[in-house]
């Protein structure tokens, strides 16, 4: 069956430093990808797509690179700031509707 | 707030009743969807609308919950004769279908959590 996992349940990063949030999946079929962000007690929060005809997508202060040769999806976060501390969640879907299927998250923490 | 919408916030309960929960998508968007999400686990999917048809229904949901959209606006989502299992964070979601594309990007509501006791 389809499934999306995260390398790293936890990461802590310095102000003002990169993030790297990396996932994997294993349906080769998917053709959709998004990462969430979501704080605690709230529902997720878009943070930035890219289908399978691209490689890299920019956002403001984020891109995800996607590697579909080794089924590699990566979030990275430019200048981390405190309000950034939340849990991030890739999902990937495939084919009509909006079937995404989750990972389970990485908890992304802001040291001052 | 033109965001997805979703009542009530928490919901405890005892084992054996039967609770209702109701989502409100954002306006126009003609797809809606159910999550449910475990504390440290992401969101799993249960079933998705487009308008007032129900497309689509998980394996992992039981014959105690069933999902309505009856005029394509807002759902409800039942749980009958609840469980201790049952307790999670519910998730609604919507977006705008365009037909064309192959997917769009869901907005989640704050959701419902839930606790059977």
């Amino acid at each position: 069956g389809e499934s999306v996992g995260l390398h790293l349940p936890t990461l802590s990063v310095q102000e003002g430093d990169n993030s790297i949030i990396n996932c994997a999946y294993s349906n080769s079929a998917s053709d959709y990808f998004i990462w969430y962000k979501q704080e605690s007690g709230k529902g997720p929060q878009f943070i930035i797509d890219i289908r399978s005809n691209m490689d890299k997508r920019q956002g403001q202060r984020v891109t995800v690179l996607l590697n579909k040769t080794v089924k590699h999806l990566s979030l990275q976060i430019a200048a981390t700031q405190p309000g950034d501390s939340a849990v991030y969640f890739c999902a990937s879907g495939r084919g009509g509707g909006n079937k995404l299927t989750f990972g389970t998250g990485t908890q992304l923490k802001v040291e001052l | 707030d033109t965001g997805v919408s979703q009542n009530p916030r928490h919901k405890i309960t005892k084992r054996g009743q039967n609770v209702t929960f109701r989502c409100d998508p954002i306006s126009e968007h003609n797809r809606l969807y159910w999550y449910r999400q475990t504390l440290g686990q992401g969101p799993e999917f249960l079933t998705y609308f487009q308008n007032e048809a129900q497309l689509e229904k998980s394996r992992l949901l039981s014959d105690r919950f069933s999902a309505e959209r009856p005029k394509g606006s807002f759902s409800t989502l039942e749980i009958q004769r609840t469980e201790q299992g049952d307790s999670a964070m519910y998730l609604c979601a919507s977006s705008a279908s365009t037909g064309k594309t192959t997917n769009e990007k869901l907005f989640f509501g704050s959701g419902t959590q839930l606790s059977v006791l």
